[in-house]
């Protein structure tokens, strides 16, 4: 049972920044925050993940909110490569509950020239 | 690092023919596997959580002995969908947890399988 709500659909120009929202205002205290993509015809590929902390790595910026139930992924340079349905995904802390691993609906991003 | 190798890419087959879904960690252990499947247009539902040298765990509503999953290895599950039809038509993935702290937090998905049951 996916926990968060996400906009079904988004654009963005390419070389623009890509700001996707999520929802996960039911969110527990030991509960992770994990984004994921899924290219057409692919399996998803891995983004990042948090806690609280925003985080940032070579693909994106995580930013979560200080209550914990939203937060954003920001890709900063936007490409046509980055068009895809985009995951968030809550789940319970530790090495295990993968489980509970659930994909929601998803945000389709549509970059644009 | 962190592959994970799925094959076939595609498979078509007869309906009541059974088909057979190698998931592979190339780099590294994977004590845990899951297994989803994707109709179009539709999100990832998981099937099944596969571990190493135990039965699988299947979901609320997925057919154990229509899907088989074996996990004998620490870098390979399979998945067979027996006595196939039409309606088993679908984009299935498997995906792997593997050891360590910092890998084991991140689940890594193979590239997917396209089925198609004639």
């Amino acid at each position: 049972d996916a926990k968060t709500t996400q906009p079904t659909s988004m654009d963005c120009a390419e070389g623009r920044a890509a700001n996707l929202p999520c929802n996960h205002s039911t969110i527990s205290g030991n509960e992770y925050v994990y984004w994921y993509r899924q290219i057409h015809s692919q399996g998803p590929q891995y983004i990042i993940h948090g806690l609280k902390n925003n985080e940032t790595n070579e693909m994106a910026s995580l930013i979560i909110t200080e209550d914990r139930k939203s937060s954003t992924l920001i890709l900063p340079h936007a490409t046509l490569r980055d068009t895809a349905v985009y995951y968030c995904i809550v789940r319970p802390g530790g090495l295990y509950n993968f489980n509970k691993f659930y994909f929601g609906s998803g945000t389709k991003l549509n970059v644009k020239p | 690092g962190a592959v994970v190798s799925q094959h076939p890419s595609w498979v078509i087959c007869k309906s009541g023919t059974s088909v057979k879904i190698e998931c592979r960690s190339l780099d590294f252990q994977a004590t845990t596997m899951f297994w989803y499947r994707q109709f179009p247009k539709q999100s990832l539902m998981l099937m099944a959580t596969s571990n190493e040298g135990s039965k699988a765990t299947y979901e609320q509503g997925v057919e154990k002995d229509k899907f088989l999953i074996n996990h004998a290895s620490l870098t390979l599950s399979t998945l067979t969908v027996t006595s196939a039809h039409p309606e088993d038509s679908s984009f299935y993935i498997c995906s792997a947890r593997g050891t360590g702290n910092v890998v084991g937090e991140k689940l890594f998905f193979g590239s997917g399988t396209q089925l198609s049951v004639l």
